[in-house]
């Protein structure tokens, strides 16, 4: 089955620092990657999504890109604001529907004001 | 309204005792899913029911036992279970499990078994 790998599992940034978190998969055939948000007593909540047709994508201060070669994918969070900190989920999904979701462990982000 | 709501918001069970999660959502959305969540751990899929049909079990101890009365709810029945059980159980929808969708969760129903 598919693993996803994620790293780091703890970033401290400073507030308006970047943040880049990344994940790498071992299945080729993966074709849609989403990532999570996750704050405490709360469910995770979709952030950004990209499929395997396209190489980034970006909306606002949150952007995706993803190297289908080298099979890895990265969450890039420009002008970091303390709202930000949580737990962030990269996923992976092998069928067309992103119903089989494989989470990587999970990075905790905290922003520093 | 792009809300899942689940309940209860927690539970206690002892081993002997059965009981039911429940999560409903109002967005038309024909896609429900469970899934397990352990303390600083990611979600794992447990259940995929697809136009009120299973149609991802994945590999799921007998003793967890999912229901989908009808397209906005989705219940799952809960007997002898261990300590090890316990952990936060999410519940999502997404608007068609042929073609991919986000996934809303809501907020998990946190299960501690004794």
């Amino acid at each position: 089955g598919e693993n996803v790998e994620q790293h780091p599992s703890t970033l401290s940034v400073q507030e308006g620092d970047s943040a880049v978190i990344k994940c790498t998969y071992s299945d080729s055939a993966s074709n849609y990657f989403p990532w999570y948000k996750q704050e405490l007593g709360k469910g995770p909540q979709l952030i950004i999504d990209i499929r395997s047709n396209v190489g980034e994508k970006k909306d606002q201060r949150i952007a995706v890109t993803l190297n289908k070669t080298a099979k890895h994918f990265s969450l890039h969070i420009t002008e970091t604001q303390p709202e930000d900190s949580a737990v962030y989920f990269c996923a992976a999904s092998i069928d067309n529907a992103g119903n089989m979701l494989t989470f990587g462990g999970g990075t905790r982000l905290m922003v520093k004001p | 309204d792009t809300e899942v709501t689940q309940t209860p918001k927690h539970l206690v069970m002892g081993m002997t005792n059965k009981k039911s999660l429940k999560c409903e959502q109002h967005m038309g959305h024909r896609a429900m899913y469970w899934y397990k969540q352990k303390a600083k751990k990611p979600p794992e899929l447990m259940f995929v029911y697809s136009y009120e049909k299973l149609s991802i079990n994945e590999s799921v101890p007998s003793r967890f036992s999912p229901e989908c009365p009808n397209s906005s709810l989705l219940n799952l029945h809960l007997h002898a279970l261990q300590p090890e059980d316990s952990a936060l159980y999410l519940c999502a929808s997404s608007q068609d499990p042929t073609w991919g969708f986000e996934q809303y969760f809501g907020p998990g129903t946190r299960l501690t078994v004794t």
